[in-house]
């Protein structure tokens, strides 16, 4: 069975900065792409960013990008979200979610509070 | 990017048959048969509906089915049952690697 389990989360002041982690367990963990998604509260949801397999290749929302780093550890099967700079606008639940193209399993998610 | 179109509200009582499109450009959308729709209850994770325009992930009831036609996909929901009231987003890739998301749709069955 596929699990996957964000943690990380917290409240973290304008311009402070935080670690998401996702571990993943079930599936063979390299062979997957890997991607966040976000929801700010009472919203959609946003796509975040994605990492190749092999951790070769990462791509970014415009949102994020310069400010959010994404990579994984494939030696533990775990996801990682490097976010720095925080604005209140980051705030929501970050999720983990298996795939590329299409999200095919996703964590519980993980909340990120961006506030004074 | 701007997020694909969905309607922000869908209704229809228990057995009937509802419609929720999913409009994009010819970019997204148009481009690519990589259209997936997910279930959200709230509080929840999204989960898995569709992939692939058209395509059931094991364990999704065949009420549910989707299509596509030129940028727009839609997902019909038959026979709905109470357990079908939830929000639904579709998402697309665009390539560039990146994926984009639907505004998405309340379902209520009333």
């Amino acid at each position: 069975e596929v699990q996957l389990l964000e943690s990380g989360g917290g409240l973290v002041q304008p311009g402070g900065s935080l670690r998401l982690s996702c571990a993943a367990s079930g599936f063979s963990f390299s062979s997957y792409a890997m991607t966040w998604v976000r929801q700010a509260p009472g919203k959609g949801l946003e796509w975040v960013s994605c990492i190749r397999g092999s951790g070769l290749g990462t791509y970014y929302a415009d949102s994020v990008k310069g400010r959010f780093t994404i990579s994984r550890d494939n030696s533990k099967s775990t996801l990682y979200l490097q976010m720095s700079s925080l604005r209140a606008e980051d705030t929501a639940i970050y999720y983990c979610a298996k795939g590329q193209t299409t999200g095919s399993h996703w964590g519980q998610g993980t909340l990120v509070t961006v506030s004074s | 990017q701007s997020a694909l179109t969905q309607p922000p509200s869908a209704s229809g009582s228990p057995g009937q048959s509802v419609t929720i499109s999913c409009t994009g450009t010819s970019s997204d959308v148009g481009a690519y048969n990589y259209v997936s729709w997910y279930q959200q209850y709230p509080g929840k994770a999204p989960k898995l509906m569709i992939y692939e325009v058209s395509k059931r992930p094991s364990g999704v009831p065949d009420r549910f089915s989707a299509s596509k036609s030129g940028n727009t996909a839609s997902l019909t929901v038959s026979g709905l049952q109470a357990e079908d009231e939830a929000d639904y987003y579709c998402s697309s890739y665009t390539g560039s690697d990146n994926l984009l998301f639907g505004g998405g749709t309340k379902l209520t069955v009333l």
